[in-house]
Formats: structure tokens, sequence, C-alpha cells
């Protein structure tokens, strides 16, 4: 089964802050995706990636930034932080080809006060 | 408006009973995922289908594209079970995956 590692697990920020989310893919997926997920909604899509170098825009990019420095990590900045980002984040990989399921990380937990 | 409709949003079921939960597409979906969070916020993948069904244990999914709405039956719910279950459509277009909602799962002795 793919493997997904999200750092830190937990975060705490203050509003304006500068804050980097990691996740790393171990199975040579070429997609990569970032989600936020809060209290009764489902995972709504932030941004993505086909492959090193590439980014796509999800559904609700604003106040995001993200970066796919290799085919195993993908960042998400959040470069002035505000407190409607607090939220939990996962991110998912998918292999090569179109039809394929996403396999999800642990998820990081942000807080911004 | 959201193209996955999921329900119940909440149910509560006693140990040893079953239930089905429920996503319809207000648009033709390329194939669903199933997951479910526990109790440490961890995605689970339960299932992915492109059509279908497809069983594993006491959880049975079935996905219809042209009718636009997958299920998922579980039996015989344990205390295990109990956790947030939810669906996600995977689009023609880019293969992105559009959650539901989310079903609240409650399993009782």
């Amino acid at each position: 089964e793919a493997a997904v590692t999200q750092s830190p697990r937990n975060k705490v920020t203050v509003t304006g802050g500068n804050v980097t989310l990691s996740c790393r893919q171990t199975n040579s997926h070429n997609y990569m995706y970032w989600y936020r997920q809060d209290t009764g909604h489902g995972l709504r899509l932030i941004h993505y990636s086909y492959g090193a170098g590439n980014l796509q825009i999800g559904d609700v990019p604003d106040g995001y930034k993200a970066t796919r420095t290799t085919q195993e990590d993908f960042f998400l900045l959040l470069e002035l932080a505000s407190p409607s980002q607090t939220s939990l984040y996962f991110c998912a990989s998918k292999g090569l080809g179109v039809s394929y399921e996403q396999y999800f990380g642990p998820g990081t937990r942000l807080t911004v006060l | 408006g959201d193209q996955v409709e999921q329900s119940p949003s909440a149910l509560s079921l006693h140990e040893g009973t079953g239930s089905a939960l429920r996503c319809n597409f207000t648009t033709t979906m390329r194939a669903v995922q199933w997951f479910r969070k526990n109790s440490r916020g961890s995605l689970i993948n339960l299932f992915y289908l492109a059509s279908g069904t497809k069983e594993n244990g006491r959880l049975k999914s079935a996905f219809d594209s042209k009718e636009r709405y997958s299920t998922l039956h579980i039996r015989d719910a344990q205390l295990e079970d109990s956790g947030t279950y939810f669906c996600a459509a995977e689009d023609y277009n880019q293969g992105k995956l559009i959650f539901g909602q989310g079903t609240k799962l409650s399993i009782k002795p």
C-alpha cells in the first residue's frame, strides 16, 4: 500500500505567520494533492501536481501556494496565515494513469490564532 | 450546488445491526472512493470502484455511473466501525476527487 507521510502533525501559528506543510510519498506516484477538511464538510482540493515542477490550482487556492520539488515531495505554503485557514490538511498521492485510487497521509492539524 | 450529496449526515446503529450510506452525483463520474476517518483523524481507504460492486468483510459498496450514485452497506456493525465516512467521486475532466460532506456513524453497545 502507498506510503504518504506528512509533517508536522500539529502546528500552531499566529495571524500573519509563515507556515510550510510537508508531504512525502515513497511510491513513485506522479500525482500529489493538498486538501483541507473542516468540520461538517468533505475534503476540498487546494492545489495538486502532476509531477516535479508542475503545479495545478485546485478549488480553494486562495491564500495558499504550493511547490513540488521532487517526485516525492510536495509542500503547501501559507505565507500570511489567517484564522480562516485553521483546518485539518491532508496530502494524497495517486499513481500514473487516470483511474487509480488516491492514498492519503495522516493529516496535519493547523491552528492559526 | 454540490456535485456530491451524501446521506445521511449522521447515523446511529446498535452493535450487530446494519445500514447503508448513499452518495448521489449531479453528473456522471468516472469512479468512486469510500473512506473512513478514524478517531485519530486518519483517512482509511475502504473501496475504489469504477463500476459494479465490491465487498470486504462486513462492508459492501456499489457504484452505478449511469444512475449517478454509490452506496456503502455495513452489516453486523461493531464498535470499531464508528467514525466519519466519506464518499469521493472522481470526475472525468482531470481525475479530481469531489468529496461528499460525510456521514458520522456511531455504533452503540
